[in-house]
């Protein structure tokens, strides 16, 4: 079946450091890939996504390209800030428009 | 635009009582969907409906889970008898048919004594 694999952590950065939080994935036929972000408290918020393979998604600062060749989507961005503090998941959406989550990774930012 | 809404946000009970979750999603999406989050881990499904027909429940312990859909709008998620193993977020999920984009709501963290 699908799954999904993150890095754990916590990771904890200093402000203005690079960030990369790896995702590999596991899938049969050609997944969408996304990330998500969980601030303290709230739900869900859809970060960037890709759709096929070489696609980039990007928003906020944030990248992450679609490598079908490693099965990765590693999430990347040149320069933290203290409110990026939050809990990124991985996940894959296939038929039926179902998402399987990875386990999740807590980033700490300081100031 | 309102987002997902869920209800309440927080609930504490004792084991062997019934608990209810409500949600209604972004208007105009056909799909909805409840997924479990336990402390530190992503979330998992456990139902998903379209329209008001539940397609996907796999996933769902239906000794003790139910929900409906009856009008499909809204939601409810119910647990009876909870027990202490059913402490964590539960998160509803909307999207329109046919888009893999799903727009989650804050969530209702559940401790059961």
């Amino acid at each position: 079946g699908d799954s999904v694999t993150q890095m754990e952590g916590p990771v904890t950065l200093s402000e203005e450091a690079f960030l990369t939080i790896n995702c590999t994935y596991t899938a049969t036929g050609y997944p969408s890939l996304f990330w998500y972000v969980q601030y303290p408290g709230e739900g869900l918020q859809l970060l960037l996504k890709a759709t096929k393979a070489d696609d980039k998604g990007s928003n906020k600062g944030f990248e992450a390209t679609y490598r079908k060749e490693t099965t990765s989507f590693h999430l990347e961005k040149g320069s933290v800030q203290v409110s990026d503090s939050a809990v990124y998941f991985c996940a894959l959406g296939n038929a039926g428009n179902m998402l399987t989550f990875g386990g999740g990774t807590r980033l700490m930012v300081k100031p | 635009e309102a987002g997902v809404v869920q209800s309440p946000r927080y609930k504490i009970i004792e084991k062997k009582q019934p608990v209810a979750f409500w949600c209604n999603p972004i208007s105009g999406h056909n799909t909805l969907y409840w997924y479990l989050q336990n402390l530190g881990q992503g979330p998992e499904l456990l139902i998903r409906y379209e329209n008001e027909e539940a397609v996907d429940d796999s996933q769902l312990p239906k000794d003790r889970f139910s929900a409906e859909r009856l009008k499909g709008v809204d939601s409810t998620l119910k647990i009876q008898p909870a027990e202490l193993g059913d402490s964590a977020v539960y998160l509803c999920a909307s999207s329109f048919a046919g888009e893999n984009i799903q727009y989650f709501g804050a969530g209702t963290r559940l401790s059961v004594l």
